[in-house]
C-alpha cells in the first residue's frame, strides 16, 4: 500500500514568487492535513481538508491556501513568498472517524532566495 | 489553544541505556496523545498513541510511554536504547473533539553513541 506522496520533493523559489505543492493522501483517506517544520518553529498546523471542505485552519496568513479534490488529493499554494516561508511542508493523510492514525509523507522543502 | 513542551532539546546516550523523554500538554479536557520519530532523511512515523484505556501504552520497537493525568504528561521510555534509535522525537497532542489537528512539541534528538 502507497504511503502519502508528495511532489516536489525539493524546490527552490525567489521572494515575491508563489508556489504549488502537492499531496497524494493513501488510498481511502479522506482526510489531509498539512504541516509546516522549520528549526526555529517546529512542526506547526497549516489546515485539514475533509472530503473538499476545510475542516480546521491554523494560524497563518491568508498567503497561505489549500484545496481538496474530489479524489481527495490536495494541494497547497504560498502566495508572495517570503524568506521565512522557507521550511519543509509535510502533508499527512487519515481515514475519517476517531481514534484513527495520521500518517505524513516525506515532505517538500522548500526554499526562498 | 493547547500546548506541548519537550523537557530536552538533545539527549546524548551510550547504547543499552534507558531513554526517558519528557512531554508535557496543557489543555484541560479530553486529550489524545502520540509520540512521532523522524529517523535521519525520514518521514514522520507513529510510535504509539493514547487514546484511552489502559494509560501505559505499547508501540513499535520496545518504546512505551505513560499517560499520567494529573500531571499532564505523557513521557516516552525504552529499557535499552540502540545506535539505530537515533533520531528526532515528536510528542504530539489533540483534543478530543478534532481528531485532524495535531499540536506538536518542539522536538528531542535523540543521540546514541554505540
Amino acid at each position: 500500500k502507497a504511503g502519502v506522496t508528495q511532489t516536489p520533493r525539493y524546490l527552490i523559489k525567489t521572494r515575491g514568487q508563489q508556489v504549488t505543492l502537492s499531496c497524494s493522501p493513501i488510498s481511502g483517506h479522506r482526510s489531509v492535513s498539512w504541516y509546516q517544520q522549520t528549526p526555529g518553529q517546529g512542526l506547526q498546523f497549516l489546515f485539514e481538508y475533509f472530503s473538499e471542505t476545510q475542516r480546521n485552519k491554523g494560524n497563518f496568513p491568508g498567503r497561505f491556501s489549500g484545496r481538496q479534490f474530489s479524489n481527495s488529493r490536495s494541494e497547497m499554494n504560498v502566495s508572495t513568498l517570503e524568506l521565512g516561508d522557507s521550511a519543509l511542508y509535510l502533508c499527512a493523510s487519515s481515514l475519517a472517524g476517531y481514534g484513527n492514525t495520521i500518517y505524513f509523507g516525506e515532505g517538500s522543502w522548500l526554499t526562498v532566495v | 489553544a493547547q500546548s506541548v513542551s519537550q523537557h530536552n532539546h538533545h539527549v546524548i546516550l551510550s547504547e543499552a541505556a534507558s531513554l526517558e523523554l519528557g512531554c508535557n500538554y496543557s489543555y484541560g479536557g479530553t486529550v489524545n496523545l502520540f509520540w512521532y520519530v523522524q529517523y535521519p532523511g525520514q518521514h514522520l512515523q507513529l510510535l504509539l498513541k493514547y487514546f484511552s484505556g489502559d494509560p501505559l501504552v505499547k508501540g513499535i520497537k520496545g518504546f512505551e510511554a505513560e499517560f499520567i493525568k494529573s500531571k499532564f504528561s505523557f513521557n516516552l521510555r525504552k529499557p535499552s536504547v540502540q545506535w539505530s534509535d537515533t533520531a528526532e522525537y515528536f510528542c504530539a497532542v489533540n483534543s478530543g473533539g478534532s481528531n485532524y489537528k495535531l499540536t506538536f512539541g518542539k522536538g528531542t534528538l535523540l543521540t546514541v553513541n554505540p
